[in-house]
């Protein structure tokens, strides 16, 4: 079964900082890119950023572009997204997605930035 | 910066048909935008239904289909059943690895 777990949502405090993960199974992980989409509160979908099969390219959304850093480990077929900064308007749901096109998504996992 | 555009709000009876479109602030959508479809109902992940203008998801039954309207993408959904009633959100992509999602339809099935 192909699947993607998220992890790693918490309550962080403005400023701080979070990793989340996203494990991936029933798939060739390497084989695809991996995005990363958020949804906030009573919002709408919004695309965060996107990497490569490699990880040779990486693209950010402009309203965490400089701040958010995703990463990818091929042997362990995971994805992940380094979120530094954090303001309270990054409090979403964070759900990765197999990309091109996004055809299968995790749960997802709760951020919330709050003091 | 170019804008995804979605109804806020549709309704349909139930047994109906009802056409959902995804457009653009400016410019048409064409096939080179990839249009993609996704289910959402509170509190649950969003489900594909359609990628790449008209491919069904696997496990999406035949009453969704999608297509290029004009100038814009469409999500048809015939026969409308009251568990359509969900946000349907549709996807482009832009280029440079960009996509950009509508802000979604809500549908309603009464």
């Amino acid at each position: 079964e192909v699947q993607l777990v998220e992890s790693g949502g918490i309550l962080v405090q403005p400023g701080g900082s979070l990793r989340l993960s996203c494990a991936a199974s029933g798939f060739t992980f390497s084989s695809y890119w991996m995005s990363w989409v958020r949804q906030a509160p009573g919002k709408g979908l919004e695309w965060v950023a996107n990497i490569k099969e490699d990880g040779s390219e990486k693209y950010y959304a402009d309203s965490v572009k400089g701040r958010f850093t995703i990463s990818r480990d091929n042997a362990k077929s995971s994805l992940y997204l380094q979120m530094n900064s954090l303001r309270a308007e990054d409090t979403a749901v964070y759900y990765c997605a197999r990309d091109y096109p996004m055809d299968v998504w995790g749960q997802g996992t709760t951020v919330t930035v709050s003091s | 910066q170019t804008v995804v555009t979605q109804e806020p709000s549709f309704s349909v009876s139930p047994g109906g048909t009802v056409t959902l479109t995804c457009g653009l602030s400016s410019g048409s959508v064409s096939t080179n935008y990839y249009p993609s479809w996704y289910q959402q109902t509170p509190g649950q992940a969003p489900r594909t239904l359609i990628y790449s203008t008209n491919t069904r998801s696997s496990g999406v039954p035949g009453r969704f289909s999608g297509s290029i309207l004009g100038n814009k993408a469409a999500l048809t959904i015939t026969g409308a059943r009251a568990d359509d009633e969900s946000d349907y959100y549709c996807v482009l992509y832009m280029g440079s690895g960009n996509w950009v999602f509508g802000g979604g339809t809500k549908l309603t099935v009464l």
